[in-house]
């Protein structure tokens, strides 16, 4: 089992949808979560950045972190056709370790107009 | 003014030939970092360096030797190519080591091993 699981989709919606997009994880040490957004042949760029548990909103974009069920979600307002990316959850433990960012596989999305 | 560069963008070469890839960032980071990506877009640690000095080196082939000159620049040698290398390699960049300060990208590498 891997450390962090996502599915890989595809994920099609219509514009103006709201996307959920989940990543469940194994290790309960896991305290930093981020999501990456990449879209095609550039590298991932950082979408948000989450401490602990909890949620935190930008935009059309909202995280949330329940580190009781080990589970994180993204999900997207008001979906655009300039969403469509493959989108990667990253965690890790943080300060005392190697700083090990473990990535999701990511989520493929398409938003059609 | 690119913050994470790599260079080349694709590198196409025989089975058995040794190839570099070169990673320069403007940061001021100090921590540098190579991914690989494979075809199912699986992102996976290779190596980071913090100031010049190793700190994670993964169950990777010894054929693959990081070297990290200053702290800005990160370059990866891959001796004696697989078919098996095929992926793209990533380079990416951070404040510090810890892994609570998020990981600025460039955009890659395609290796491509025939």
């Amino acid at each position: 089992q891997k450390e962090v699981e996502q599915d890989p989709g595809p994920l099609s919606v219509p514009e103006g949808a709201i996307v959920s997009l989940n990543c469940t994880y194994s290790n309960s040490a896991f305290q930093y979560f981020m999501w990456y957004r990449q879209y095609s042949r550039k590298g991932p760029e950082l979408l948000m950045y989450t401490y602990s548990s909890g949620n935190k909103e930008d935009g059309r974009f909202t995280a949330q972190v329940d580190k009781s069920s080990k589970y994180i979600s993204l999900f997207i307002r008001d979906s655009q056709p300039s969403d469509s990316a493959t989108y990667l959850c990253a965690m890790s433990e943080g300060s005392g370790n190697t700083g090990k960012l473990i990535f999701g596989q990511g989520t493929t999305l398409q938003v059609k107009p | 003014d690119t913050a994470v560069s790599q260079t080349p963008k694709y590198l196409v070469t025989q089975m058995g030939n040794d190839k570099s890839i070169k990673c320069e960032q403007n940061l001021g980071h100090d921590t540098m970092y190579w991914y690989k990506q494979d075809s199912k877009k699986f992102l996976k640690i290779m190596f980071s360096y913090n100031n010049k000095e190793l700190i994670i080196n993964e169950t990777v082939p010894n054929r693959f030797s990081p070297k990290s000159p200053d702290k800005a620049h990160l370059n990866l040698h891959i001796n004696s190519l697989e078919l098996g290398d095929s992926a793209v390699y990533f380079c990416a960049s951070s404040e510090t080591w810890t892994g609570n300060s998020p990981l600025h990208f460039g955009n890659g590498t395609r290796l491509t091993v025939t």
